[in-house]
């Protein structure tokens, strides 16, 4: 247990309809990430927040969105689904962002599987 | 972001030691080398990493090149639970981001 919390673990939807993928990061961590993982593309890193504001954006569609909350939990917004928005989607947290010590490792949750219909 | 690269499968025997090579020729000073493992139907989990001295801890050993364009991830003796994917990341810690960029990873099989 990464101690990373994602809900739902599982998600089926339409195409056209907006989901919100829900992640708890470590007690402490200061730093949350989302991933989508696809079969095809591998894992892609979408964005980072650190402490409420935002770091580093990925290959985020401008269909999804995210924040992070003051209590630290982050939220991923997808909006008007495809077909192709299906994928393993992760949230991972660390403490750090920067530097080679421990804080720096990023721990990730099991993943929301959304599956658009 | 610099690149790494990494053979996309290996197999290994059971309580065999398994040797995952990657090649980062573009590193540079500030990069630090990751590597994370995939288990099926799991999240990424950390493995270990370094900067440029080889690292051990309970779960795998790293030695760095001198020259730091390649680095080994070293698992001492395989087992069936080690059957994953493994990702060898350069993370930069002079950038303000500490994202970490996947590549392809290489897919180990361990045989009973």
């Amino acid at each position: 247990d990464s101690g990373v919390t994602q809900t739902p673990k599982h998600l089926i939807t339409a195409t056209g309809q907006r989901v919100t993928l829900r992640c708890s990061p470590r007690s402490g961590d200061l730093s949350v990430y989302w991933y989508q993982q696809s079969l095809d593309q591998g894992l892609q890193f979408l964005i980072h927040y650190y402490n409420g504001e935002e770091r580093a954006k990925g290959n985020i569609l401008e269909r999804f969105s995210a924040q992070q909350f003051p209590d630290l939990h982050s939220e991923l917004n997808l909006s008007s689904l495809e077909l192709g928005d299906s994928a393993l989607y992760f949230c991972a947290s660390s403490v750090e962002i920067l530097g080679g010590g421990p804080g720096n490792t990023i721990y990730f949750g099991e993943g929301s599987w959304l599956t658009v219909v | 972001d610099a690149k790494t690269t990494q053979p996309n499968s290996m197999e290994s025997n059971e309580e065999e030691p398994v040797h995952l090579p990657c090649n980062h020729s573009t590193i540079s000073g500030t990069d630090y080398i990751h590597w994370y493992r995939q288990l099926p139907s799991q999240g990424p989990e950390y493995v270990i990493h370094g900067l440029t001295s080889n690292v051990n801890n309970r779960m795998a050993s790293l030695a760095i090149a001198e020259d730091r364009k390649s680095s080994t991830l070293i698992l001492h003796r395989a087992t069936l639970r080690d059957a994953a994917v493994y990702y060898c990341i350069l993370r930069d810690v002079a950038g303000n981001t500490g994202k970490l960029i996947f590549g392809q990873g290489t897919t180990l099989q361990v045989k009973p």
